[in-house]
């Protein structure tokens, strides 16, 4: 099955500064690759999403980059906010509705 | 997207005891699935409860153990079976509304074994 492997397991940064979190993933017939941000005690919200016919995709201070060839895929958060931290999850999906998801990386923004 | 609840939100229970946990969707979707998080840990997928017709289960989990109900297209329930404190953990309920494998998860429901 599809195994997804997620760097760093924590990230601390100074607000204003970037974070880049960044997934791998095994199966090359993969297609959707999802982030999902949780808070503490609640369920885990979609951020973003691409799919594999498309190489970056932005959503304000979001944006997500794939290198098919490679085989994977990266979350890039700009001018950091306190309400950033939280735990981010990749996941990784061949189309058959099955998430296969990363380990987790949490951030933490230092004000 | 689509609201999901889910009930209860959290619970302690005995060990050997059952619980039911509730999914509720605002929305009529196809796709359903239901996922373990257990402590400072990833999601992993239970089973996809299937509308009229039995969940598919993933490898390591039963339906001995989890027995699942899909009564409509907007309902759903988990049971955690025979409890021991190794169920100890956040059950997630998530929605495929439609949109090409995008999934949306309820709040979750944390449960601890004593």
């Amino acid at each position: 099955g599809e195994n997804v492997e997620q760097h760093p397991s924590t990230l601390s940064v100074q607000e204003g500064d970037s974070a880049v979190i960044k997934c791998t993933y095994s199966d090359s017939a993969s297609n959707y690759f999802p982030w999902y941000k949780q808070e503490l005690g609640k369920g885990p919200q979609l951020i973003i999403d691409i799919r594999s016919n498309v190489g970056e995709k932005k959503d304000q201070r979001i944006a997500v980059t794939l290198n098919k060839t490679a085989k994977h895929f990266s979350l890039h958060i700009t001018e950091t906010q306190p309400e950033d931290s939280a735990v981010y999850f990749c996941a990784a999906s061949r189309g058959d509705y099955k998430l296969s998801f990363g380990a987790g990386t949490t951030v933490t923004v230092r004000a | 997207s689509a609201v999901i609840s889910q009930k209860p939100s959290r619970d302690i229970c005995q060990r050997g005891t059952s619980l039911t946990i509730q999914c509720q969707v605002d929305s009529q979707v196809t796709m359903m699935f239901w996922y373990r998080q257990q402590p400072g840990q990833s999601l992993t997928l239970i089973a996809t409860a299937n509308q009229g017709s039995e969940a598919t289960y993933e490898s390591g989990f039963v339906i001995d153990k989890f027995p699942i109900s899909r009564p409509n297209l907007t309902f759903s329930t988990l049971t955690v079976s025979n409890m021991s404190p190794e169920d100890s953990s956040i059950y997630l309920c998530s929605v495929e509304p439609g949109a090409g494998d995008t999934q949306y998860f309820g709040p979750g429901t944390r449960l601890t074994v004593l």
